[in-house]
């Protein structure tokens, strides 16, 4: 089956700095999910992003979907930024995702 | 607008006891919907998926349950629990042969003690 990896696995930074979170994927998709897990299991979704590029205020992302990897942007970063970020992918045609391990995301005051 | 309700939120059973989580998903009709369980705190793994009223599809062979007796009402179910059974369990839904992207509901926490 497919396989989805997101790195890094750890990202700790300051309120207010940027970063990126990567996931590569080693087979076309059709369908690509960006998922913030807060504190609370919450899964929220952040994008749903095959190919191309969305934004939605601080976020944006962008799939590359022939080099097989998607990027998540997180601009001028919060404490509510704090969680988990899953990217997940679906195994053909049944929609079933496979989910990367995550980018535990840890913003400091 | 849809959501998805889960219950219970947690849930502390003791080895051997049975199991029965809920899932209801309100304001769409003939979704697609899943069970995922997630293990320390990361990567989460598709137990089930359904199509339909009365369709299962099983990904991993376990000590679970699913079945789906209304169109938008899922549950998983035991009935021994083991040890290894505790976890954080997630519902989700997709729109039936559309889009595929799936939404979550707030999860149940169980311990198995």
């Amino acid at each position: 089956g497919i396989q989805v990896e997101q790195s890094p696995p750890d990202l700790i930074l300051q309120e207010g700095a940027n970063s990126t979170l990567r996931c590569n994927f080693s087979d076309s998709v059709n369908n690509l999910q960006w998922f913030h897990q807060n504190p609370w299991g919450q899964l929220i979704n952040l994008f749903y992003i095959p190919s191309g590029t969305k934004q939605n205020g601080r976020l944006s992302a962008t799939t590359v979907a022939t080099e097989r990897y998607s990027l998540l942007y997180i601009s001028s970063s919060q404490t509510t930024d704090s969680g988990v970020y899953f990217c997940a992918a679906p195994v053909s045609l049944n929609e079933k995702l496979t989910f990367g391990t995550g980018t535990r995301l840890t913003i400091i005051p | 607008s849809q959501t998805i309700h889960q219950w219970p939120a947690t849930l502390v059973q003791p080895v051997g006891s049975p199991l029965s989580l809920e899932c209801t998903v309100e304001g769409t009709s003939n979704p697609n919907l899943y069970w995922y369980r997630q293990a320390a705190g990361r990567g989460l793994q598709l137990l089930f998926y359904s199509v339909g009223i009365g369709q299962i599809s099983s990904e991993v062979p376990q000590n679970l349950s699913a079945s789906r007796p209304q169109d938008r009402q899922f549950i998983l179910s035991s009935k021994k629990l083991l040890l290894s059974d505790s976890g954080f369990y997630l519902c989700a839904w997709s729109v039936d042969a559309g889009a595929g992207e799936q939404y979550f509901g707030p999860g149940t926490r169980l311990t198995v003690t």
